[in-house]
């Protein structure tokens, strides 16, 4: 079956400017988790959706991040303000449920502001 | 401290020879995971230990839990070129669904 989709795969902008960045998870999935992944790095904790509802956002780093996953399925994290900090490959990761299943991983938006 | 210490950074090694890397944490940790991590893609699960001192074998990869679960190894035999990749460990922290990661071991093995 499919597995994790994102789009786009590399997004390049100006500083200041608003994007948005999605994710397409595994098809009855629950859980959906976003990370953040600078050069040379793991993978960074940002937000942990169960269904509709952020159960844990404690991995934003201000609020200029923010995440929405309306329908229990597709997400979408949406940065205000881009600054030159901001750029990494954004990982968006889904499984069954929460907690101990395992994590599927998409390959990631590369995000660059110049 | 929650985090999680690889080491090496990198390594690069020929086809062939054995390798061993490794994952460390000041506090115990209930269980541990290791990806496997290429160029333009997400990581992969490669397994998870649950138990201290639990050995697993993935074909010529073996990873082992240490006995106070403040460490964990992966050991590659015979290594290939398609082993080639970001080695990273993993772990849930207690009472959340948050992962952390460490900074990884990139291995690049040579024909």
């Amino acid at each position: 079956g499919a597995g994790v989709s994102q789009t786009p795969s590399n997004k390049v902008t100006e500083k200041g400017k608003y994007v948005e960045l999605r994710c397409d998870p595994i098809s009855g999935h629950t859980a959906l988790y976003w990370y953040r992944q600078s050069l040379g790095q793991g993978p960074e904790f940002l937000i942990y959706f169960q269904g509709t509802g952020a159960a844990d956002d404690s991995g934003l780093p201000n609020d200029r991040f923010f995440a929405v996953r309306p329908e229990g399925s597709v997400s979408t994290l949406k940065i205000q303000r881009t600054e030159r900090g901001d750029s990494a490959v954004y990982l968006c990761a889904s499984s069954l449920q929460g907690g101990d299943y395992e994590q599927y991983f998409g390959p990631g938006t590369r995000l660059t502001v110049t | 401290t929650q985090l999680l210490e690889q080491s090496p950074q990198f390594l690069s090694i020929q086809e062939g020879e054995n390798l061993t890397v490794y994952c460390n944490s000041s506090s115990v940790f209930s269980s541990l995971q290791w990806y496997r991590q290429e160029p333009g893609e997400g990581p992969v699960l490669l397994v998870t230990v649950v138990t201290g001192g639990e050995v697993k074998k993935l074909k010529r990869l073996t990873f082992q839990f240490g006995d106070a679960r403040k460490d964990s190894s992966l050991h590659i035999t015979a290594a290939q070129p398609g082993d080639t990749g970001l080695y990273l460990c993993a772990r849930k922290l207690a009472g959340t669904y948050k992962y952390i990661f460490g900074t990884g071991t990139r291995l690049k093995v040579l024909a």
